[in-house]
């Protein structure tokens, strides 16, 4: 059972665009949503991260916006880039001490000039 | 570059064999995450190390198996391997022991193709 549940699976903007990646969970436990960004033929390297205290993170460009009682945060992409063009995983993590993280399946996200 | 080294990139073998993958963590990181990514079901983790010890257990089958040694490198050995088991094996590592204090940092993974 996929514990963090992101859609869409694939995403085409042009140059400019914003393209927003959702994700919604349902352990009430989860306490760490960060984003990875991955390019093809790397592993996936953090992006930004949010805790359930606050409702947004800006970092640069890109936004996570984090809804607590639907138990969802989705991850927006300012004036997206021919370079932004990566597979996007959202992730979750309960507690104190927890020792996992539990990822989305992934959005393909393609930037075109 | 992570700091993060799997070896070999690159793998091909043939059902009912056993390979061992190989992961070094960054200078200094304790904790060692194992995960596999297939196309339809993302990144799967399957298990941890911290300073040697195993400290958690994900969908981790029982032909597979991990360990970490003394000087933190890991390794991944997977048995009686079938045609499902092909996919992207990523190793990650951090300096706390607990995943949700910190970024997991990525290799660059290892593919395994089982024919």
């Amino acid at each position: 059972q996929q514990q963090v549940k992101q859609s869409p699976q694939s995403l085409i903007v042009q140059k400019g665009g914003i393209p927003i990646i959702n994700c919604a969970y349902e352990n009430t436990a989860f306490d760490y949503f960060p984003w990875y960004q991955q390019f093809p033929g790397k592993g996936p390297a953090l992006l930004i991260a949010i805790r359930p205290d606050v409702s947004e993170k800006k970092e640069g460009r890109f936004t996570i916006s984090f809804n607590k009682s639907a138990k969802q945060f989705s991850l927006h992409i300012m004036d997206s880039q021919p370079g932004d063009s990566a597979t996007y995983f959202c992730a979750a993590s309960e507690g104190a001490g927890a020792n996992n993280l539990f990822f989305g399946t992934g959005t393909r996200l393609t930037v075109i000039p | 570059d992570s700091g993060v080294t799997q070896t070999p990139k690159h793998l091909i073998t043939a059902t009912g064999q056993r390979v061992t993958l190989r992961c070094s963590p960054r200078s200094g990181d304790l904790s060692v995450y194992w995960y596999q990514q297939s196309l339809d079901q993302g990144l799967q983790f399957l298990i941890q190390y911290y300073n040697g010890e195993e400290r958690a257990k994900g969908n981790i089958l029982e032909r597979f198996s991990a360990q970490q040694f003394p000087d933190l490198h890991s390794e991944l050995n997977l048995s009686s391997l079938e045609l499902g088991d092909s996919a992207l094996y990523f190793c990650a590592s951090s300096v706390s022991q607990a995943a949700n204090t910190g970024e997991l940092f990525f290799g660059e993974g290892s593919r395994l193709t089982v024919l």
